[in-house]
């Protein structure tokens, strides 16, 4: 398995409240994506990264920032949470276009 | 606009049995196809992939077909087995993001197989 771990693995917060997640990969992949998982809509990108400190919008990004600032780490950022942010985010590490291993995912509930 | 369908939200099968789920896409630029499995409380894994150029891809029991003039893919899996019984997603790459390796995913098809 890659090596990829999120944390919190589970997180309970109130409406209004700043939350961050944490991605680490011990593989050195260059790419690093954070995706949310929700019923009848599958998986859809909020951020991605190509390097160190480049990062670029996916298809649902408002309400999220993201920060890369070492090859490790890639931090989700939910500046104010709200209801609709409640889902299973998942992160994915990639060297290539042709796979993208995911980590076990952290479970949001915003109250 | 949902770029990559799964319309199948379930299926269900005979353990021994063929599986055959379903994909379709409407994007023409999309050059590379991946199906991921996953588990529940897991996150998904890789299971096998397209090129556009070729029209079929197996490996041991799982092979899947890509049908560009449709713009439709399958996977197949024979013979079914309960441990095959997961949310399977199929994803697309545009060709225009070759350089960010970005993925666009369908809804997911619960597999069940029945022993």
């Amino acid at each position: 398995d890659a090596g990829i771990t999120q944390s919190p693995r589970h997180k309970v917060t109130e409406t209004g409240t700043p939350v961050t997640l944490r991605c680490h990969q011990t593989e050195n992949h260059r790419y690093m994506y954070w995706y949310r998982q929700d019923p009848g809509h599958g998986l859809r990108l909020i951020h991605y990264s190509y390097g160190v400190k480049d990062t670029d919008k996916g298809e649902v990004s408002d309400g999220y920032s993201v920060s890369r600032s070492k090859t490790e780490d890639f931090l989700l950022t939910l500046e104010s949470a709200t209801s609709s942010q409640t889902s299973v985010y998942f992160c994915a590490i990639g060297q290539t276009r042709y796979e993208q291993y995911f980590g076990p995912g952290t479970r949001l509930t915003v109250t | 606009d949902q770029q990559v369908k799964q319309n199948s939200p379930s299926l269900s099968v005979q353990e021994g049995r063929i599986s055959i789920l379903n994909c379709d896409y409407t994007n023409s630029m999309f050059d590379y196809f991946l199906w991921y499995k996953k588990y529940p409380a897991e996150g998904p894994t890789f299971l096998i992939s397209i090129s556009s150029i070729k029209d079929k891809n197996e490996d041991g029991r799982f092979t899947v077909f890509l049908n560009k003039s449709a713009k439709h893919l399958s996977l197949h899996i024979v013979p079914s087995q309960p441990g095959d019984s997961a949310v399977y997603f199929c994803a697309a790459s545009p060709s225009m993001d070759s350089n960010t390796g970005k993925l666009i995913f369908g809804q997911g098809t619960t597999l069940q197989v029945k022993p």
